[in-house]
């Protein structure tokens, strides 16, 4: 089983809403990933968690809050966004932050800010 | 820094072999990854090379180079369901970056039936 599960698959929310986008994973991977993506561009790194502990942040504002609550869970707070923001948001797992290992993608939540 | 390089489109027909090249110069290099990646869907991981030579799998296969920094994946017989983008990414090795991955911009392929 190399599934990530990403909820919701899509979103539209006011610059003064406050939601989050959740993932989940059952593979026992220990590192894990948000990229946000804009149409037509790659995937552009937003933080990885290793073991539960934030371990890189890509300078991205603080109104994208991320949260590691278990092993299995990664979660992304969202408050105060722009419509720049809108793009599709990617989770992705891997085993290890860095052994030779592949990282897995979820589907996608596809943000709207208006 | 990393800068990958890959061509932004290519078009081929059913049935014929389209190879996608990638470059790339990095510092700590740990693996180069290819992804496919349809319109509106999350990538998906199609190989992976971290030692020089080609990975064979069905109809895709990948070549690496470590000492020209250049990859390729090919992909044979080609189907209409083979149009979409093509990720190359590298995988850097060491200090606060280990495990991360780089993207190239994407290859964007179309097969005309």
């Amino acid at each position: 089983d190399t599934e990530v599960t990403q909820t919701p698959k899509h979103l539209v929310m006011g610059m003064t809403n406050k939601k989050s986008l959740k993932c989940e994973q059952h593979m026992g991977h220990r590192a894990m990933y948000w990229y946000k993506q804009k149409a037509k561009k790659p995937p552009e790194l937003m933080f990885v968690y290793s073991y539960e502990k934030l371990s890189i942040n890509e300078s991205v504002p603080s109104r994208f809050s991320p949260e590691c609550p278990n092993s299995s869970l990664l979660n992304l707070h969202l408050h105060a966004l722009q419509p720049e923001d809108s793009a599709l948001y990617l989770c992705a797992s891997s085993p290890h932050r860095g052994a030779q290992e592949t990282q897995y993608f979820g589907p996608g939540t596809r943000l709207l800010v208006l | 820094g990393q800068n990958i390089d890959q061509p932004t489109e290519m078009t081929a027909t059913e049935g014929a072999i389209v190879q996608i090249n990638c470059t790339y110069q990095t510092s700590g290099f740990n693996g180069l990854f290819w992804y496919q990646q349809h319109a509106g869907e999350a990538p998906t991981f199609l190989s992976y090379n971290v030692l020089d030579g080609l990975e064979e799998k069905g109809r895709f296969s990948s070549f690496l180079s470590r000492s020209k920094g250049y990859s390729y994946l090919l992909l044979k017989e080609l189907q209409m369901k083979d149009s979409a983008s093509y990720l190359c990414a590298v995988r850097h090795d060491r200090g606060s970056t280990l495990g991360r991955l780089y993207f190239g911009r994407g290859t964007q392929l179309t097969v005309w039936p």
